[in-house]
């Protein structure tokens, strides 16, 4: 059964620490690997996409790598504001054209 | 560029009555289309996807449908709604899965 796990399930921290937020899966036959965010009540929006071939990618303060043969992605946050506070939440597409989803981490950040 | 809309942001229905939500998308011709709900305190469920008009494929058995009747328009629905079926319908599309899905602003619904 394919299945996306993350941890933490919640973190809180204060602002401008460096965060490391983890997901893995149990397939490692992904077509890619998507790192979504939510505010609350919200839509999710896409921050990185790194398909299966890739290694990392960054935008900004974030950067996400994959390590497929380990079944692991990370999402590192550098220098954390309090506008980063949302949920995280991992996502790995398969051939299915469908997209599992790990729980999420709700992230809070304090001044 | 492509944008995807969903309607009605918020929908408060009583039980046993009908639902109808709709979403469509711009700028891309045959989309996969994806409806999935978050309900409190669980993660996102695929409920169905569709990879082109009238194509549906369901994936829990449940007290909802879904319809495709145009390339870009995808509508979730039910004859007579169930008080577990609150939560939040978000929709989505993507290019084959392997660009990367895209996701409507949802609706949050209430059944009571």
């Amino acid at each position: 059964k394919q299945e996306v796990t993350q941890i933490p399930a919640a973190l809180s921290v204060p602002e401008g620490e460096n965060l490391v937020l983890n997901c893995s899966f149990t397939d490692s036959a992904i077509y890619n690997l998507q790192w979504f965010r939510q505010d609350p009540g919200k839509g999710l929006t896409s921050l990185l996409l790194i398909q299966s071939s890739q290694r990392e990618q960054t935008s900004g303060r974030l950067n996400a790598s994959l390590d497929k043969s380990s079944g692991r992605s990370t999402l590192y946050i550098a220098a954390s504001q309090p506008g980063d506070s949302a949920t995280y939440l991992c996502a790995v597409a398969y051939n299915t054209d469908k997209l599992i989803f790990g729980t999420g981490t709700r992230l809070q950040v304090f001044p | 560029s492509q944008t995807i809309h969903q309607w009605p942001a918020t929908l408060v229905q009583p039980v046993g009555s009908p639902l109808s939500l709709e979403c469509t998308v711009e700028g891309t011709s045959n989309p996969n289309l994806y409806w999935y709900r978050q309900a409190a305190g669980r993660g996102l469920q695929l409920l169905f996807y569709s990879v082109g008009i009238g194509q549906i494929s369901s994936e829990v058995p449940q007290n909802l449908s879904a319809s495709r009747p145009q390339d870009r328009q995808f509508i979730l629905s039910s004859k007579k709604l169930l008080l577990s079926d609150s939560g939040f319908y978000l929709c989505a599309w993507s290019r084959t899965g392997k660009l990367g899905y895209t996701f409507g602003s949802g609706t949050r619904l209430t059944v009571v």
